[in-house]
């Protein structure tokens, strides 16, 4: 049971370059999510899923797109990655009915 | 709109002495509250929640915390601290009227436990 992974670890892009950070999770969990962590920030929420097929918008959905075409998935793409988007990234999964949210270890993005 | 507040960026605490981080919550209906830790380069880990019942809730490591709905807070406490405590801690709360158990988080405060 790897609980929440994440892929890639570590990525630096060049402004404008565009790609897909991928979230698994092997609990069978009905919600996702995608946070970024900036110093003095907290997390804050870029978009969530209550479903397969499913997406919606959080606190700071701007230059994401997301998609979850299975249930175990989640995907977070940045088409054209700005400075700005320079960030530690985690995602998240929680069941229906605990509420409680698991994390898995982040991906750190560097925009040059 | 809901929002936590964690007024100290860090705390330090003696090792063996009790510790408390603090965290105020507002929301509208029923608050549902959780406390969270980050290890360097880690992802968040659940320590403990408060969804109902008794107000003083027990979670990992020793850890426990206390709801106080007159005051809003829901403050982290241990009665005695370990240098490997130290770590960043979150709070965060779900209002029971929102959908797809979306949380928001305080800032953060960092624990330092020293020798």
């Amino acid at each position: 049971n790897a609980g929440v992974t994440q892929t890639p670890k570590f990525r630096v892009l060049k402004t404008g370059q565009s790609m897909t950070l991928l979230c698994a999770q092997d609990m069978n969990h009905e919600y996702m999510y995608w946070y970024r962590q900036d110093p003095g920030m907290g997390l804050r929420l870029i978009h969530y899923s209550v479903g397969e097929g499913t997406t919606a918008k959080g606190e700071v959905p701007d230059g994401y797109n997301v998609s979850r075409l299975k249930k175990q998935n989640f995907l977070l793409g940045l088409e054209s990655a700005a400075p700005s988007q320079t960030s530690v990234y985690f995602c998240a999964s929680s069941p229906f009915t605990t509420y409680e949210q698991y994390f898995g270890p982040g991906t750190r993005l560097t925009v040059t | 709109a809901q929002s936590v507040a964690q007024p100290e960026d860090q705390v330090n605490v003696a090792e063996g002495n009790p510790l408390t981080v603090k965290c105020t919550y507002s929301v509208s209906g029923n608050p549902y509250l959780f406390w969270y830790v980050q290890y360097p380069n880690r992802g968040l880990q659940f320590l403990l929640k408060y969804i109902t019942g008794d107000n003083l809730v027990k979670g990992s490591y020793g850890f426990e915390a206390e709801f106080n709905k007159s005051q809003t807070s829901f403050h982290l406490k241990k009665p005695s601290a370990l240098v490997s405590d130290s770590a960043l801690y979150f709070c965060a709360v779900r209002g029971d009227a929102g959908g797809g158990n979306k949380l928001t988080f305080g800032t953060g405060t960092q624990l330092k436990v020293e020798l």
